[in-house]
């Protein structure tokens, strides 16, 4: 199971976006990268998900460098209701897979007016 | 996108009985459920994995015994927490992987919490 490292805490301001960096340098073929958010006392909400190069939603935007050691979620115009926690995870999707998802520290983000 | 309940809500027991936590699937077999416990202001961390049909498989440190997991069909499993003590109190959640097409997506529940006292 890939490893992955994020920054323990972010803060930023309405209006803005805000990407998050994770790193996976142990991510294997058959991983994909997935995005969850979680606000407090409630279960963590997927967000996105991407193998390789850029994946958007009506959400958020997922960048992935060729050598996929790393990825970065980026959240266009931020709002209050962004203030949650935000886990990159990775491991493999494949139906056949019995990949359990592990999850990392996660990054606490904390959007100001 | 597909839905995962969990039952109860929240839950408040005493000292040494048993609490019965519900997880299920509503749109979807799952294949696989999974059960997490998270702290506060921590992440949430994997109990156990379970399989409908076959005995759980739990992560280390976990004590299969307090812990009792069954998973009787493919929409429906249950984390039965034994002689509860105060530091069993945290916030559980479940999730069910399942889904169509050649990827599974992993889907969670909203979380139990549980209060012991």
């Amino acid at each position: 199971l890939a490893k992955t490292t994020q920054p323990i805490s972010m803060d930023s301001y309405e209006g803005q976006e805000v990407n998050i960096t994770c790193s996976h340098n142990n991510i294997a073929t058959n991983d994909y990268i997935t995005w969850y958010q979680q606000f407090p006392s409630q279960g963590p909400r997927f967000i996105i998900q991407g193998y390789k190069t850029k994946v958007t939603n009506e959400v958020a935007s997922l960048f992935i460098p060729a050598d996929r050691k790393s990825s970065t979620l980026s959240l266009p115009r931020v709002s209050l209701s962004d203030t949650a926690v935000y886990y990159c995870l990775v491991g493999d999707n494949h139906r056949s897979s019995a990949s359990k998802i592990i999850f990392g520290s996660g990054t606490r983000l904390s959007i100001r007016p | 996108g597909a839905v995962v309940s969990q039952h109860p809500s929240r839950v408040i027991c005493k000292s040494g009985t048993s609490v019965k936590i519900e997880c299920r699937s509503l749109d979807f077999q799952a294949t696989t459920m999974f059960w997490y416990r998270q702290f506060p202001k921590q992440s949430l961390m994997l109990m156990a994995t379970s399989n409908e049909g076959s005995k759980a498989t739990y992560e280390q440190g976990v004590e299969k015994d307090k812990f009792l997991i069954n998973h009787a069909s493919l929409t429906l499993s249950t984390l039965t927490v034994t002689s509860a003590h105060p530091e069993d109190s945290s916030f559980y959640i479940c999730s069910a992987r399942g889904g169509q097409g050649a990827l599974d997506e992993q889907y969670f529940g909203p979380g139990t919490r549980l209060t012991v006292t």
